[in-house]
């Protein structure tokens, strides 16, 4: 059964290094990892994407072992307003069927 | 240019009804798929359509159906309500990139959904 699973929840405080860690045991050869931001009452926002290594864009930075059974999220000096709900997405399949699947979530507190 | 749009925002029905939410993608963009988030679920793949096909399905029932229009609207249609459907349904647009679904997706507010 293709699953992932994050951290339900972290704390960390205004300046800090965050990494969150997403593990994916089935996921399909050909396809990316993505994160993505959603804040209450709002839709998921794309935060990142990468397939292997390192990605980095002006806002986090995502990295991939080899095998890609992990990824792990980093936010660098968060602030308050990266408070959130961060989920990990990839694809898997199952029976020749692709599917999305989501992970929980994991709930970001950053207090000042 | 304008983001993905859903109506509409909020809906009550009443179980055995049948609903129908719409979804309008971002401009240009060919490929829409559909989401359930419960507090208890969390984000679940519902389908997605690209060019007025079903590409990917997940998990749900037939009761959860859908469609998609030559101008990329789609709808998604749930029959026959039942009391755990109440959820927020949310429409994504992507660029269609190769035959993988998971591409960076636009999602909208959503339709929360209460069924009584």
């Amino acid at each position: 059964l293709a699953k992932t699973t994050q951290p339900i929840s972290m704390d960390s405080y205004e300046g800090q290094e965050v990494n969150i860690t997403c593990s994916h045991n089935n996921i399909a050869t050909n396809d990316y990892i993505t994160w993505y931001q959603q804040f209450p009452s709002q839709g998921p926002r794309f935060i990142i994407q990468g397939y292997k290594t390192k990605v980095t864009n002006e806002v986090a930075s995502l990295f991939i072992p080899a095998d890609r059974k992990s990824s792990t999220l980093s936010l660098p000096r968060v602030s308050l307003s990266d408070t959130a709900v961060y989920y990990c997405l990839v694809g898997a399949r199952m029976d020749s069927n692709y599917q999305l699947i989501w992970g929980a979530g994991t709930k970001l507190i950053i207090k000042p | 240019k304008a983001g993905v749009t859903q109506t509409p925002r909020y809906l009550i029905k009443t179980r055995g009804q049948q609903v129908t939410l719409s979804c309008s993608p971002i401009s240009g963009h060919r490929s829409v798929s559909w989401y359930q988030q419960t507090p208890g679920q969390g984000l679940q793949f519902l389908f997605e359509y690209f060019s007025e096909t079903q590409r990917n399905k997940g998990n749900f029932p037939g009761r959860f159906s859908g469609r998609q229009f030559s101008n990329s609207r789609s709808e998604m249609n749930v029959s026959t309500l039942e009391l755990g459907d109440s959820a927020l349904y949310l429409c994504a647009s992507s660029l269609m990139r190769s035959d993988v679904v998971n591409t960076e997706a636009f999602f909208g507010q959503g339709t929360r959904l209460t069924v009584v």
